[in-house]
């Protein structure tokens, strides 16, 4: 199962907005909206900020927003703070009951 | 509180095997998926698998078949992954994470992961 390709870094400075895109296949984002982002400052524990391409889970800002086109998934982030300084890594539903992530984007707040 | 606590550090010799354990708290054991993946230094996150505790099913991800064996002791609320025939390749952190039954895949809440490293 071929990883999804994530940009490796982005950056933007506080309150710009940034997007971070996820492009899969066919067996995958393209056909499944099972596209999930995870924030994950090292040494702590991934979190998760957007399933199902669009929904927020409870507690998470509505800075952060997901979408998809095709292939190709995105997270959005606006208002940019220093607080979301970290890597972010989308990860998707691939067919045979099985996930797949991106290689991983690291996110800088300038 | 909800959580999954996992095991302590590990150090291997190639061609040994590892466990780790990931036990989970808060809320209904066999109400979730657990799913394992791993980060190996310098690169991002891989699937591993995933085990379900309701119905004693497991599926594993190709890297991983032949080599990686996950069970679970409903009666501590806790899964096991291990991994056998180890290379320097597999030194990584292991993180259990926790999907809600049904058609979801998305994860959750995630433990704090486990460092296994592989040397000789």
């Amino acid at each position: 199962q071929s990883a999804l390709t994530q940009p490796a870094s982005v950056s933007g400075s506080p309150g710009q907005s940034i997007t971070i895109s996820c492009t899969g296949g066919n067996r995958d984002v393209a056909t499944y909206n099972l596209v999930s982002w995870y924030q994950h400052h090292p040494g702590k524990a991934p979190k998760l900020m957007i399933y199902e391409v669009t929904k927020r889970p409870s507690g998470i800002s509505n800075r952060f927003s997901g979408s998809k086109s095709g292939n190709t998934a995105s997270l959005t982030i606006s208002g940019l703070q220093a607080e979301d300084e970290a890597d972010y890594y989308c990860c998707s539903y691939a067919s045979s009951s099985s996930l797949v992530f991106g290689g991983g984007t690291k996110l800088t707040v300038l | 509180q909800v959580q999954l606590v996992q095991s302590g550090a590990e150090v291997e010799k190639p061609g040994a095997s590892v466990k780790v354990s990931c036990k989970a708290s808060g809320y209904t054991f066999t109400s979730y998926y657990m799913h394992w993946v791993r980060q190996a230094p310098g690169h991002g996150l891989e699937w591993m698998g995933m085990i379900n505790p309701s119905a004693g099913s497991t599926r594993y991800a190709e890297n991983f078949q032949g080599r990686v064996t996950m069970t679970w002791d409903t009666s501590t609320s806790t899964v096991y992954v291990e991994l056998s025939s180890l290379r320097s390749e597999d030194t990584a952190v292991y993180y259990c994470a926790r999907v809600a039954l049904g058609p979801f895949w998305h994860l959750d809440l995630w433990g704090r992961g486990t460092l296994v490293s592989v040397s000789s």
